[in-house]
């Protein structure tokens, strides 16, 4: 089955600067990764998604980019706030399921 | 927008009795999922639900388990005789194919 890895576990950032999070896959039939953003006590939030015949995505100030030879993706977050502090998970999905990565929890620092 | 609900927000119960957690997809969507996170951990993918059966299922997902659309609205898990290991936040998601949508989660603490 799938395993997706994800790094760091944490991350610290000063308020205004950027944050990445880098995600890998085993399944190269895996085609559609999303990511989920989960504040305390609440279920995961889509924040943003990319489909395999795509590169690139970018939201505002948030980013996606996808490696399909190296099987990895990643996420950017520029200008970071307060507000962005959560636990943020990856996902690949192969098949009827998403497979988590294990979140990293970013912490923006006033 | 629309919104994936989850009843109830908490549920206690004794080891070895049957749970039912519920929920409420959005209302055009096709696939239904049901998701696991023991506390600090990630999230688990349990079973997913197209077309009135089960399409794929973990190994989470034992004889203990099971799913069902009564109504063509709801959604519901049953955990048959629980057990201490099986406290943990629940998660139904729904989708079309693509972007999945959570609910906030049904926390089930087995005592």
């Amino acid at each position: 089955g799938e395993n997706v890895e994800q790094h760091p576990s944490t991350l610290s950032v000063q308020e205004g600067d950027s944050a990445v999070i880098k995600c890998t896959y085993s399944d190269s039939a895996s085609n559609y990764f999303p990511w989920y953003k989960q504040e305390l006590g609440k279920g995961p939030q889509l924040i943003i998604d990319i489909r395999s015949n795509v590169g690139e995505k970018k939201d505002q100030r948030i980013a996606v980019t996808l490696n399909k030879t190296a099987k990895h993706f990643s996420l950017h977050i520029t200008e970071t706030q307060p507000e962005d502090s959560a636990v943020y998970f990856c996902a690949a999905k192969s098949d009827y399921k998403l497979s988590f990565g294990a979140g990293t929890t970013v912490t923006v620092r006033a | 927008e629309p919104e994936v609900t989850q009843t109830p927000s908490h549920q206690v119960t004794q080891m070895g009795q049957e749970v039912i957690l519920r929920c409420v997809p959005i209302s055009n969507h096709l696939y239904f999922y049901w998701y696991r996170q023991i506390l600090g951990q990630k999230v688990e993918f349990l079973v997913s639900f197209y077309n009135n059966e089960i399409s794929e299922k973990s190994e989470i997902f034992d004889d203990q388990f099971s799913v069902e659309r009564p109504d063509g609205s709801n959604f519901t898990l049953k955990i048959r005789s629980t057990k201490l290991e099986d406290s943990a936040m629940y998660f139904c998601a729904s989708g079309i194919n693509y972007g999945y949508t959570f609910g906030s989660g049904t926390r089930l603490t087995v005592v």
